[in-house]
């Protein structure tokens, strides 16, 4: 079956950089765009990054463009999330999700379980 | 940016009884590219609703979700014990966005 593992996060001054993970096993890694999406304490839910299948391509949210980078390594099942200069407000429980289908427009089938950044 | 408002912010209900949520699009979402998910305390979100009215693998199907354009709604036909939740809705076909979510508690 489908699993997403989220890893890295943690408590991070401000200015700092953290770098989190996501393992994924129980499907062909190699043909899914994946995703970040953040819910910060008692709030909704926030799309932070997109890359293709191939790593090829990659978009991101407005409020982090520029600070944060998204990756993944094909050969290891594993997508990245590269977050420098943190702020307060990049505080949250980040997931990695899958799409249903390999494109861009799909919902979110699969997510993991989350990672807390603190930034304080 | 294509900004999701749902209503009621908090819902209110008995078990058995039907849930009626709603979700406003500022600007028409394209092929109905408009999904729904339920959110327990301390877990993931999971996808009920995809391309408005599609149930994802293992809903049962007393979730049904109907609208298009801007104006889309998601329907518990009669509610269990493990409905109550946060709903929120989702559009996929410019950028990705969510509504602010309804919680839907037990009256």
């Amino acid at each position: 079956q489908v699993h997403l593992l989220e890893s890295g996060g943690g408590v991070v001054q401000p200015g700092r950089s953290l770098r989190l993970s996501c393992a994924a096993s129980g499907f062909n890694f190699n043909i899914y765009a994946l995703y970040w999406v953040r819910q910060a304490p008692g709030k909704g839910l926030e799309w932070v990054a997109v890359i293709s299948y191939d790593g090829d391509n990659k978009y991101y949210a407005g409020s982090v463009k520029g600070r944060f980078s998204i990756s993944r390594d094909n050969s290891k099942n594993t997508l990245y999330l590269q977050m420098n200069s943190l702020r307060a407000e990049d505080t949250a429980v980040y997931y990695c999700a899958r799409g249903l289908s390999g494109g861009y427009y799909t919902p979110f089938d699969y997510w993991g379980q989350g990672s807390l950044v603190t930034v304080s | 940016e294509i900004v999701l408002t749902q209503s009621p912010g908090t819902l209110s209900l008995s078990l058995g009884e039907r849930a009626t949520l709603s979700c406003r699009a500022s600007h028409s979402v394209s092929s109905s590219y408009l999904a729904w998910y339920q959110q327990k305390p301390g877990q993931a979100p999971r996808l009920l609703i995809y391309g408005a009215s599609s149930r994802a693998t293992g809903i049962p199907d007393r979730f049904s979700g109907s609208g298009s354009g801007t104006d889309f709604t998601l329907t518990i036909s009669r509610l269990e014990p493990e409905d109550f939740a946060v709903y929120y809705c989702q559009q996929y076909g410019s950028s990705y966005t969510f509504g602010q979510g309804t919680k839907l508690e037990i009256k």
